[in-house]
């Protein structure tokens, strides 16, 4: 079956404007992940979705970031008043369940603010 | 904090090389993942060790947990060129927060 997408691949963006970035899970996982992938550097966790439950935003590192998602399918992350900092590859995940179940990881977004 | 260094940082080697990737943790693994994440791709999982000492073979890759489960290793046998990427360890013990390494970069040249 079809994998985790996401959309767009690449973003370019000004400093100070707002993106939105967008991920498909895997048709019938109930968990979604959105980390962020510093150029070198490991995964950094974002936030935590699963089922209706109320997510985990605890990795989101400033108040310029939010994700919503709708009920378990698309998911979307949007980082307001966008810094250089910000620059990286956004990487979403799925799975069947949390609780340890295997991650499903799209190709991943990369983010640059010029 | 939990943190996992991962050595070294890069490694580029002819093709039918062997090599070692390491995965320290400041504290015990309850088990441990290892993740290849190829050039414009998302990681994708390899192998989970859960035991300690364990040993996981996967065709030219073979993987060991530690017997103190504070440390593991990745080794590849006649390194190939489809090889090359970011080799990734996590700590999978707290559910879904994962905690990853900063990854060992690998060039395997033909």
């Amino acid at each position: 079956g079809a994998g985790v997408s996401q959309s767009p691949s690449n973003k370019v963006t000004e400093k100070g404007k707002d993106v939105e970035l967008r991920c498909d899970p895997i048709s019938g996982h109930t968990a979604l992940y959105w980390y962020r992938q510093r150029l070198g550097q490991g995964l950094e966790f974002l936030i935590y979705f699963q089922g209706n439950s109320a997510p985990d935003k605890s990795g989101l590192p400033s108040d310029r970031f939010s994700a919503e998602r709708t009920g378990e399918s698309v998911s979307t992350l949007t980082i307001q008043r966008t810094q250089q900092e910000d620059s990286a590859v956004y990487l979403c995940a799925s799975s069947f369940s949390g609780g340890g179940e295997t991650q499903y990881f799209g190709p991943g977004t990369r983010l640059l603010v010029l | 904090t939990q943190l996992l260094e991962q050595s070294p940082q890069f490694l580029s080697i002819q093709e039918g090389e062997n090599l070692t990737v390491y995965c320290n943790s400041s504290s015990v693994f309850s088990s441990l993942q290892w993740y290849r994440q190829e050039p414009g791709e998302g990681p994708v999982l390899l192998v989970t060790v859960v035991t300690g000492g364990e040993v996981k073979k996967l065709k030219r890759l073979t993987f060991q947990f530690g017997d103190a489960r504070k440390d593991s290793s990745l080794h590849i046998t006649a390194a190939q060129p489809g090889d090359t990427g970011l080799y990734l360890c996590a700590d999978p013990s707290r559910t879904y927060k994962y905690i990853f390494g900063t990854g060992t970069r690998l060039k395997v040249l033909a």
